[in-house]
């Protein structure tokens, strides 16, 4: 398989569960990344690993936690969300951090992801 | 501070009307401006990069061009299939920031 896949593709989880969101990329990218997309709301990004080493994390809430066991591979642990957490999670990678390459970053499909 | 400012917010065109769509920025240091087709419930496509001004791309009936302060993506001619909501993103010296989109219906 090519590109990068997400799973699982939707998911509807109460405020005490505990779920992971799975990123897989099949290019050889360097670079991973985890997206929040809500309605009419630019894309916001929560976190950026490059060769497996967060570099940034742009104030995400502590009940997001990132996960890279290798650079094929990017988690999003979640636990006690909030309604307002719902959306769309995409997860993107490229062969190296945009901020020094200026390379775009190719997306996954993303988790549509619904708190209740 | 980097901003990013995509219009209009929705576009509705006929079959064949061509149009555009407008990406204003501010960024410290471009180091490249991308544009990305996004369709419902869909990761967004990856369409062009453009990293200096007077710079220009195409793709099918696709176009985009750059100058210091925004970017456009022209539609030629546009299908119903064309139909999507465009993303532009603005890579500058410290970060990576999105425009809200623009979503476009092509009526047939």
């Amino acid at each position: 398989e090519t590109g990068v896949t997400q799973t699982p593709r939707h998911l509807v989880m109460g405020m005490t569960n505990k779920k992971s969101l799975k990123c897989e990329q099949h290019l050889g990218h360097n670079a991973m990344y985890w997206y929040k997309q809500s309605a009419k709301k630019p894309l916001e990004l929560m976190f950026v690993y490059n060769f497996k080493e967060q570099t940034e994390n742009n104030s995400v809430p502590s009940r997001f936690s990132p996960e890279c066991p290798n650079s094929s591979h990017l988690f999003l642990h979640l636990h006690t969300l909030q309604p307002e957490d719902s959306a769309l999670y995409l997860c993107a990678s490229s062969q190296d951090d945009p901020m020094f390459s200026g390379r775009a970053g190719i997306f996954g499909p993303g988790t549509r992801l619904t708190v209740l | 501070e980097d901003q990013v400012t995509q219009s209009p917010e929705a576009l509705r065109l006929q079959e064949g009307e061509s149009s555009s769509l407008n990406c204003s920025y501010t960024v410290s240091g471009l180091r490249g401006l991308f544009w990305y087709r996004q369709d419902p419930g869909k990761g967004p496509e990856f369409l062009f990069t453009l990293y200096s001004a007077g710079e220009e791309k195409e793709k099918e009936r696709l176009k985009a061009t750059l100058t210091k302060k925004e970017s456009f993506l022209h539609i030629t001619a546009p299908k119903p299939e064309d139909s999507a909501t465009y993303l532009c993103a603005v890579q500058g010296d410290y970060k990576l920031s999105f425009g809200a989109g623009t979503t476009v219906t092509v009526r047939a």
